[in-house]
């Protein structure tokens, strides 16, 4: 079955420590996209990339970093610059970058500080 | 400037009667809308959209939303509660490439 798979599903950070979220999709979707998600708000967009080796600031990168050098696979990388890690994080993936296009969430990873 | 507001932060219903989680937008354009629903440490499954086609727009496990645009509103109903649609669900917005605008959620509470 075609999806998105999100590894690990929880995942502690040390103080100052950069970690790594994976997020692979075999839905040959060209767009895909990071959120954070807070108890009580809504998705908030880290980053996304509408193709291959191309990705762009979202509304709260600061603290983030992505590459894209595969077309399924978008890694998130915490790093220690961001001060308030603890969330929910979900990668998403869309057939192309067009707003009228539905999103397909993975599970989840959730992050949490050690 | 697009924002979408749902109304109530939680519903309570009974098993077998009518759901309805309200959901009002503003948008500069001709908005495309999706109500997701997301259970317990899951991702965001889609429900149903609407992208300017009917108005009644018929989603999964039995859901439907209304496109009124004179009331700037797109509310999720369903005639009749079932234990499994206990979980949050999120109305969302976009009228732009990737600018999608996520309502803060409406968890629905069903009593047996």
């Amino acid at each position: 079955d075609g999806g998105i798979t999100q590894s690990p599903k929880y995942l502690f950070r040390k103080e100052g420590q950069n970690v790594t979220l994976s997020c692979e999709q075999n839905l040959n979707h060209d767009a895909m996209y990071w959120y954070r998600q807070d108890p009580g708000q809504g998705l908030r967009l880290i980053y996304y990339s509408q193709i291959v080796n191309d990705f762009q600031k979202g509304d709260i990168a600061e603290g983030y970093s992505v590459s894209r050098e595969k077309k399924e696979s978008f890694p998130l990388t915490v790093t220690s610059a961001q001060k308030n890690p603890t969330a929910f994080y979900l990668c998403a993936s869309s057939r192309t970058g067009g707003g009228e296009q539905p999103q397909h969430f993975g599970d989840g990873t959730r992050l949490s500080i050690l | 400037a697009q924002s979408v507001t749902q109304l109530d932060s939680h519903v309570s219903v009974s098993e077998g009667t009518p759901v309805l989680l309200r959901c009002n937008y503003s948008s500069s354009y001709s908005p495309s809308l999706f109500w997701y629903v997301q259970h317990p440490n899951k991702g965001l499954q889609l429900l149903l959209k609407y992208t300017s086609a009917a108005t009644l727009v018929k989603g999964i496990n039995g859901f439907e939303a209304e496109f009124k645009k004179s009331e700037t509103s797109f509310h999720l109903m369903k005639p009749s509660a079932h234990m499994s649609d206990a979980a949050e669900y999120f109305c969302v917005v976009t009228e732009r490439q990737n600018n999608l605008f996520f309502g803060t959620g409406t968890r629905l509470t069903v009593i047996p």
